[in-house]
């Protein structure tokens, strides 16, 4: 059974800082990876994805790493603002499309 | 473009009544899944729909069913519930990945 972990399960930081939020899976047949940003009282919002073939995918300020081989992946925020403050979770694609989440890591940029 | 639209945000339940939360998506999507969040625990997949007129189980199914009578529709109905169905409620679609999701139903059972 696919088990996906993500660490650590919150994060301080102050503004500016370079991050990395850790996602780590036990199953590497996988179709794809998701990471999503959530908001308080909000659903997720797709970040990123990382097909199978795929190393890493940026997008602005956001960089996504894939190793399947070691079942990880990384997701990296540089220059981080309080406006990036939010729940981030990660999440892999097997079979009929389905997705299987980790906890999160609940992020707080403080000015 | 309203995306996936869950109907209703909150809702509070005694054990045994039954309700349905509806889900709306207007991108044309095959694919439609409900999943709840519990604090600890991430999302799980309740049951899914890879087109009209199917659905299938996920990883926690029992007290829960579905119907996708209409390609943009997906209703999940609790037919008797209980405190453990205390949750906040997800809807998605998508066409393929990425999933786009709703604001949620937040349901309390007491």
């Amino acid at each position: 059974k696919q088990e996906v972990t993500q660490i650590p399960a919150a994060l301080s930081v102050p503004e500016g800082e370079n991050l990395v939020l850790n996602c780590s899976f036990t199953d590497s047949a996988i179709y794809n990876l998701q990471w999503f940003r959530q908001d308080p009282g909000k659903g997720l919002t797709s970040l990123l994805l990382i097909q199978s073939s795929q190393r890493e995918q940026t997008s602005g300020r956001l960089n996504a790493s894939l190793d399947k081989s070691s079942g990880r992946s990384t997701l990296y925020i540089a220059a981080s603002q309080p406006g990036d403050s939010a729940t981030y979770l990660c999440a892999v694609v097997q079979g009929t499309d389905k997705l299987i989440f980790g906890t999160g890591t609940r992020l707080q940029v403080f000015p | 473009n309203a995306g996936v639209t869950q109907t209703p945000k909150f809702r509070v339940l005694k054990t045994g009544q039954s309700m349905t939360l509806l889900c709306a998506q207007d991108m044309n999507h095959e694919y439609m899944y409900w999943y709840r969040q519990d604090p600890g625990m991430g999302l799980r997949l309740i049951h899914y729909s890879v087109g009209e007129g199917t659905t299938a189980k996920g990883e926690v199914p029992d007290g829960y069913n579905v119907s996708r009578l209409k390609k943009q529709n997906f209703l999940l109905g609790l037919e008797s519930a209980a405190p453990s169905q205390t949750s906040v409620y997800f809807c998605a679609s998508s066409s393929y990945s990425p999933l786009h999701f709703g604001n949620g139903t937040r349901l309390t059972v007491t």
